[in-house]
């Protein structure tokens, strides 16, 4: 089956630096979403692509879609704790269908 | 508030007792989708419905049984369950065909 390798694993940062991740596949997906869980909830979206190339903000946050199809990237500029949680890429194979491929999640901790 | 509610919230059974999870979603959505999250494992799909129809089972055991009486609500019925099922099980929804889901906080739960 369809696999999504994410990377880095875990992050651990200082309040304000610039974070970068990204996920990639040996297939190519027609949509990349990317989303946060905080501990103790479900997955909230972040960010929706749906175009190779697409660069697409939501606040501090930066997404991008590959130009191959196979590989997404999520930039958080300026982090604050808030931004604590794990994040997850998921991509979509097809239109019309509404399964989603998970990665395996980047942690991310903010150092005091 | 991501309009999806799942109860509840932490379950610990024993491996012959029989619970229900529920899952309700105030978005007018008319799929929806029950996930496995375990540690360090991405998401897995389990089963999804479409208009109260299951669409996708994911090879899942019978011991885990879906019911979806209509477009907003959604349960998972659980009986003599394995202490490797212990997971986080996460109820989502969305338009039909489309890639946006939106994710319930989840129950959290332990087979002893």
């Amino acid at each position: 089956g369809q696999q999504l390798n994410q990377s880095p694993q875990s992050m651990f940062i200082q309040e304000g630096e610039d974070v970068s991740m990204n996920c990639t596949s040996s297939s190519i997906f027609n949509t990349w979403l990317w989303y946060k869980q905080d501990p103790g909830e479900g997955p909230v979206l972040l960010i929706a692509l749906y175009k190779a190339g697409e660069l697409t903000s939501n606040g501090r946050l930066t997404a991008q879609f590959g130009t191959t199809r196979k590989d997404s990237f999520l930039n958080i500029s300026a982090s604050i704790p808030s931004d604590v949680g794990i994040y997850f890429c998921a991509g979509q194979l097809f239109f019309g269908n509404e399964k989603l491929t998970f990665g395996t999640g980047t942690r991310l901790t903010i150092i005091p | 508030e991501t309009g999806v509610t799942q109860t509840p919230r932490h379950l610990v059974m024993g491996m012959t007792n029989k619970k229900s999870l529920k899952c309700e979603q105030h978005l007018g959505h008319n799929a929806m989708y029950w996930y496995k999250q375990s540690a360090k494992k991405p998401l897995e799909l389990m089963f999804v419905y479409n208009f109260k129809e299951q669409t996708e089972n994911n090879s899942v055991p019978s011991r885990f049984s879906p019911e979806c009486p209509n477009s907003s609500h959604l349960f998972l019925h659980l009986h003599t369950l394995q202490p490797e099922d212990s997971a986080l099980y996460l109820c989502a929804s969305s338009h039909k065909g489309t890639d946006t889901q939106y994710f319930g906080p989840g129950t959290r739960l332990t087979v002893l």
